[in-house]
């Protein structure tokens, strides 16, 4: 059974710090993989597909990486904003349309 | 258009109640799927229709039945639910379920509270 963990589960950083947000799953067989965020209360956004096939993909200042042999993929944010907080999700794709989401990183961007 | 809608944004029941949760999207979108969130969890799958016929029910409970009328719209009855089911129900929809169709873009949820 496919099970996902981000790393950490909390993060507080000032603005203007780059930061990284780890997720590992322990199924290589995926599809893709999906970073999301989520306000509270609110439903998710999509920030970024990695296909199995590629390396990284970028949208702004977000670049997501995906090393599938070693089961991990990063979310880098560049030069943060009081805007960026939330909790980032990454949910892999395995059989089906199935989706397994990570517990996600709740975000803190203090001004 | 690139927006998934979902009425109510709140809802209030007792356990003896029959409502509907709604799930709208003008995107051409061919899969539609239903998730339970939790509060501080990450979202449950529970339903998958892929063109309007049902693909995936991970053993839901039958107190919750699904409905895709047509490809735009997804809904999602309820009956006889339990206190438990208190959740942000959430509805998603892709342009198909194959490579390169998988993004999923989310509604703002309904929140549902049983009392």
């Amino acid at each position: 059974k496919q099970e996902v963990t981000q790393i950490p589960a909390a993060l507080s950083v000032p603005e203007g710090e780059n930061l990284v947000l780890n997720c590992s799953f322990t199924d290589s067989a995926i599809y893709n993989l999906q970073w999301f965020r989520q306000d509270p209360g609110k439903g998710l956004t999509s920030l970024l597909l990695i296909q199995s096939s590629q390396r990284e993909q970028t949208s702004g200042r977000l670049n997501a990486s995906l090393d599938k042999s070693s089961g991990r993929s990063t979310l880098y944010i560049a030069a943060s904003q009081p805007g960026d907080s939330a909790t980032y999700l990454c949910a892999v794709k395995t059989s089906g349309s199935r989706l397994t989401f990570g517990e996600g990183t709740q975000l803190t961007v203090n001004p | 258009d690139t927006e998934v809608t979902q009425t109510p944004k709140h809802l209030v029941m007792g356990m003896t109640n029959k409502k509907s949760l709604k799930c709208e999207q003008h995107m051409g979108h061919r899969a539609m799927y239903w998730y339970k969130q939790k509060a501080k969890k990450p979202p449950e799958l529970m339903f998958v229709y892929s063109y309007e016929k049902l693909s995936i029910n991970e053993s839901v409970p039958s107190r919750f039945s699904p409905e895709c009328p047509n490809s735009s719209l997804l809904n999602l009855h309820l009956h006889a639910l339990q206190p438990e089911d208190s959740a942000l129900y959430l509805c998603a929809s892709s342009q198909g379920v194959g490579i390169g169709q998988e993004t999923q873009y989310f509604g703002p949820g309904t929140r549902l509270l049983v009392l």
